[in-house]
C-alpha cells in the first residue's frame, strides 16, 4: 500500500532533549516536505526537499533540522526542542517538484515539549 | 505571504452550496486544494496551473483567476461528508519557475448539517 509514515505517532518531551520525527515514503517520490499546523494558523512549511542531497528552507525553519540521505527518509530533527515547538507536524511526498503533482501526508505526528 | 482564505466558517444544510475563496498579495504559480477531517491527515482535493483553468471533480469543481492572484473552491448540493478544513496552497512564480515552497491558507472550517 502507498502511504507516507511518520514515527511516533504521539510524543511528550521535555524542553532541550534532542529528538527526531521520522517520515518515510514507499512511492519513489522525489519531493519530501514537513508542515506543522497550528490553530488559526493552518499549515506552515518547516522545510522541504526535491531530492536526495537537496533541502532547502520553508517558512519557518527556525530551531529544525533535516537530512535527504535516501530518497525514501526524510527525518526532522529538533536539536534543542522549546515549548513553542508543541504542534502536529505532517510529512508529505510528492512525485516530481511538488507544484504540479498531488502532496500525500501521513498520519501526524503531535508533539509535547514541556 | 501566506494566502488568505475566506470565510473563515461556514455552516450549511445538506444540499445547500458553498463557495471558498483563496487570495495571495504574490503571483501565482499552481493553487493546491485539500479537505482535512478532525483528526486526520489532509487529503487532495485538486490542483490548477496558472492559466484560469477551472477543474472538478463530482460535485467540487474550482477555478484559478491568475490575474486577480485567487482561487475558489466550488462545493455543490453539500453532503455530511463534505465537513471538514478546507487548505488552499500555493506556490509562488519565482524566477522562470516555481519555488518548489507551498504556502498554505489558515483553512476554512466547513460544518454540514442534517
Amino acid at each position: 500500500e502507498a502511504q507516507v509514515t511518520q514515527n511516533p505517532r504521539y510524543l511528550i518531551t521535555v524542553t532541550g532533549k534532542k529528538l527526531t520525527v521520522t517520515c518515510s515514503q514507499n512511492m519513489n517520490h522525489e519531493y519530501m516536505s514537513w508542515y506543522r499546523q497550528d490553530p488559526g494558523l493552518g499549515l506552515r512549511q518547516i522545510y522541504y526537499s526535491m531530492n536526495v542531497e537537496v533541502t532547502d528552507k520553508g517558512d519557518v525553519p527556525e530551531g529544525y533540522k533535516v537530512s535527504r540521505k535516501e530518497k525514501r527518509n526524510f527525518p526532522l530533527i529538533l536539536e534543542s526542542p522549546s515549548p513553542n515547538q508543541t504542534s502536529l507536524y505532517f510529512c508529505a511526498s510528492s512525485v516530481s517538484d511538488g507544484v504540479y503533482q498531488p502532496q500525500h501526508f501521513g498520519d501526524g505526528t503531535r508533539l509535547s515539549i514541556l | 505571504q501566506q494566502p488568505v482564505q475566506s470565510p473563515q466558517a461556514v455552516i450549511l444544510r445538506e444540499g445547500e452550496d458553498a463557495v471558498i475563496n483563496c487570495s495571495s498579495s504574490k503571483a501565482l504559480y499552481s493553487v493546491h486544494w485539500y479537505r482535512q477531517k478532525h483528526g486526520e491527515a489532509p487529503v487532495f482535493l485538486m490542483i490548477l496551473l496558472k492559466g484560469g483553468e477551472q477543474k472538478g471533480h463530482d460535485k467540487i469543481s474550482a477555478s484559478f483567476n491568475e490575474k486577480k492572484q485567487q482561487s475558489s473552491l466550488y462545493l455543490t448540493a453539500s453532503q455530511l461528508s463534505y465537513s471538514g478544513t478546507y487548505f488552499c496552497g500555493s506556490d509562488g512564480v519565482h524566477g522562470s519557475g516555481n519555488t518548489g515552497k507551498l504556502i498554505f491558507g489558515q483553512g476554512t472550517t466547513l460544518q454540514v448539517k442534517p
